[in-house]
């Protein structure tokens, strides 16, 4: 089975703060992908990245995938309150299953 | 629109009773998988499809049944419904996972087994 640790599990800051969220795992995977999630609702993809050391940026956020291809982060920067969800993050394994880490609960406060 | 749809919602069953989640994607997509989502632990796999007539298992498939039929359509039935298996379900499809697409999730089943 192909583990995926998430850190840090919660996450709460003042708006405007930088962070970085952290999905590392001993296996090697063909892609990860980045989701958030809100409250009743389910996760939303937010990035894919394929390629070891790949680098994506979506507005605020900047997706790192690790050159061994077995961790990514997730960097935010000047953050807002509507940034506040549950991310995840889930590496394309063997038999193209997706395997999800326990997530990171992120809140910021205005 | 296009997307994902799960139904029921909302569920409370007994213990010992039997149902079916549905879902049902108008993407075309070849890939379809059932998670199942519990403080704590994360999203965790339970069935998943590469395609019509093809289904396995993922890393939690006991006391659950999974049919592909048809490309749109990947229900999942609980045979005895159990008090362990009270949980968030969401079902999700890709077009090819191959190529690095993710996953379009539904908005989740909430089961109750009292």
């Amino acid at each position: 089975t192909q583990l995926l640790e998430q850190s840090p599990q919660f996450l709460s800051i003042q708006e405007g703060e930088n962070l970085t969220v952290y999905c590392n795992s001993s296996s090697v995977f063909s892609s990860l992908q980045w989701y958030r999630q809100e409250p009743g609702e389910g996760p939303v993809l937010l990035v894919t990245v394929v390629t070891g050391g790949e680098v994506k940026k979506l507005k605020r956020l900047t997706f790192q995938f690790g050159d061994a291809r077995k961790d990514s982060s997730l960097h935010i920067t000047a953050a807002q309150p509507g940034d506040t969800g549950l991310y995840l993050c889930a590496g394309v394994g063997s038999n193209y299953k997706l395997t999800f880490g326990k997530g990171t609960l992120l809140t910021v406060n205005p | 629109n296009a997307g994902v749809t799960q139904t029921p919602k909302f569920q409370v069953l007994k213990t010992g009773q039997s149902m079916t989640l549905q879902c049902a994607q108008d993407m075309n997509h070849e890939y379809m998988s059932w998670y199942r989502q519990d403080p704590g632990m994360g999203l965790r796999l339970i069935h998943y499809s590469v395609g019509a007539g093809i289904t396995d298992q993922g890393e939690v498939p006991n006391g659950y049944n999974v049919s592909r039929s048809t490309t749109e359509d990947f229900p999942l039935r609980l045979l005895s419904a159990a008090p362990s298996q009270t949980s968030v379900y969401f079902c999700a499809s890709s077009y090819r996972v191959t190529t690095g697409n993710g996953y379009t999730f539904g908005s989740g089943t909430r089961l109750t087994v009292v």
